[in-house]
């Protein structure tokens, strides 16, 4: 069965450091998606990046890049030059059983210091 | 245009009352889904529609009533709600299966 850990329920950062968010995952298929999604405390649940496991290069969005590592199961979000804006909940999911459901991550609360 | 759009954003309802929360989305997407979520947990999956028709349903109570009048609408119909679902509601909806959803902002639903 398909799981998800993020193993830092919180975590302090500097403005203008960078930050990497953990999510190790543990699938049997042989192929798959791996999500990171950002919730502020507004609610609304912001799709972030996608990584698929036979690409060849880690996925990269604007200041969001992964470091898919995918013979340790390891998908970490790492966010460049962070900005108080990015305080937030991140979760990372995986579809399950390549259908419409998604495990999710139980999150990892960041807060952004000035 | 990738909005999703759930109204209310906020709702009261007492134990007796029926609501629904509305969400819409003009994206072409064919898969929508309502997910619940509590505070500090991931969302918990309700229910999926696929080209308008109900494909998941996960053993959700029968006090919450979900319906697709079309290809771009969802509705949950709520009725003798408890306390205890209390809970954001999200909406979301993505191309199809195993593809980027994209989420409105939820209805903070309160029941008293």
């Amino acid at each position: 069965a398909q799981k998800i850990t993020q193993t830092q329920p919180g975590m302090f950062v500097q403005e203008k450091e960078a930050v990497t968010l953990d999510c190790t995952y543990d699938t049997s298929d042989p192929s798959y998606g791996l999500f990171w999604y950002k919730q502020p405390s507004s609610g609304e649940m912001i799709f972030l990046i996608y990584q698929g496991s036979y690409d060849q290069q880690n996925a990269t969005e604007g200041r969001y890049s992964l470091n898919f590592q995918k013979a340790r199961k390891s998908a970490n979000l790492v966010i460049s030059a962070s900005q108080l804006g990015d305080s937030a909940m991140y979760f990372c999911a995986i579809p399950r059983d390549s259908n419409y459901q998604l495990i999710w991550g139980a999150g990892t609360k960041l807060i952004i210091k000035p | 245009d990738t909005e999703v759009t759930q109204t209310p954003k906020h709702l009261v309802m007492g134990m007796t009352n029926k609501k629904s929360l509305k969400c819409e989305q003009h994206m072409g997407h064919r898969a929508m889904y309502w997910y619940k979520q509590k505070a500090k947990k991931p969302p918990e999956l309700m229910f999926v529609y696929s080209y308008e028709k109900l494909s998941i349903n996960e053993s959700v109570p029968s006090r919450f009533s979900p319906e697709c009048p079309n290809s771009s609408l969802l509705n949950l119909h709520l009725h003798a709600l408890q306390p205890e679902d209390s809970a954001l509601y999200l909406c979301a909806s993505s191309i199809t299966a195993n593809t980027e959803a994209f989420f409105g902002q939820g209805t903070r639903l309160t029941v008293v």
